[in-house]
């Protein structure tokens, strides 16, 4: 019963460093999503896959870029990452139902500090 | 412009008692609302959702009511206990768009139940 496994929990980073953050979901879900979650805001969507070979721009994508590796796997990429990017990002995924039913189910979030 | 608000950062309620949780959204297209729980540490959890062609959703302690004319949608926990201390999340998806049921999120409402 994995769900969505996000890698790494904690990440410590200095300014214009890179790195991925890594989401796979066994649930055999068509759609994945990446989210952050600042103090005080909601989750709020960076990019979004809706199926295998696509992917889409969200709310907040400027600093990122993603990769829909196959079904299972959605990566997101900090090219040079910033101090406002300091956050909690959560990967999820969905099966958009009837009339587009869109319950997401959510990893446990990977916490990012950007020195 | 938040298109999703939940204007009570923080409720406290007395074990046993009932919590009423608000949110009021500005766009009429959306059609479909969902609530997550979310604990420290951990991501959020979908709980209960309602359509708008309803306007009531029942799951065991937890209903959702859903007033259209209001653009404004509640979560009842009756009796509350001290396990539903939480962060809870009010999102909602415009399912006539077609943009796929992307969720958009309120800020939340952190509970506190006491013993």
């Amino acid at each position: 019963n994995a769900g969505v496994t996000q890698t790494p929990k904690f990440q410590v980073l200095k300014t214009g460093q890179s790195m991925t953050l890594q989401c796979a979901q066994d649930m055999n879900h068509n759609s994945m999503y990446w989210y952050r979650q600042d103090p005080g805001m909601g989750l709020r969507l960076i990019y979004y896959s809706a199926s295998e070979g696509t992917t889409d721009k969200g709310e907040v994508p400027n600093g990122y870029n993603v990769s829909r590796l196959n079904k299972r796997e959605f990566s997101l990429r900090l090219e040079s990452a910033a101090p406002s990017q300091t956050s909690v990002y959560f990967c999820a995924s969905s099966v958009p139902g009837q009339y587009l039913k869109n319950i997401q189910y959510f990893g446990a979030g990977t916490r990012l500090s950007v020195l | 412009d938040q298109q999703v608000k939940q204007n009570s950062p923080s409720l406290s309620v007395q074990e046993g008692r009932i919590s009423i949780l608000n949110c009021d959204y500005t766009n009429s297209m959306f059609d479909y609302f969902l609530w997550y729980k979310k604990y420290p540490a951990e991501g959020p959890t979908f709980l209960i959702s309602i359509s708008s062609i309803k306007d009531k959703n029942e799951d065991g302690r937890f209903t959702v009511f859903l007033n259209k004319s209001a653009k404004h949608l509640s979560l009842h926990i009756v009796p509350s206990q001290p396990g539903d201390s939480a962060v809870y999340f009010c999102a909602a998806s415009g399912v006539r768009r077609g943009s796929q049921g992307n969720l958009i999120f309120g800020k939340g409402t952190k509970l506190s139940v006491k013993p």
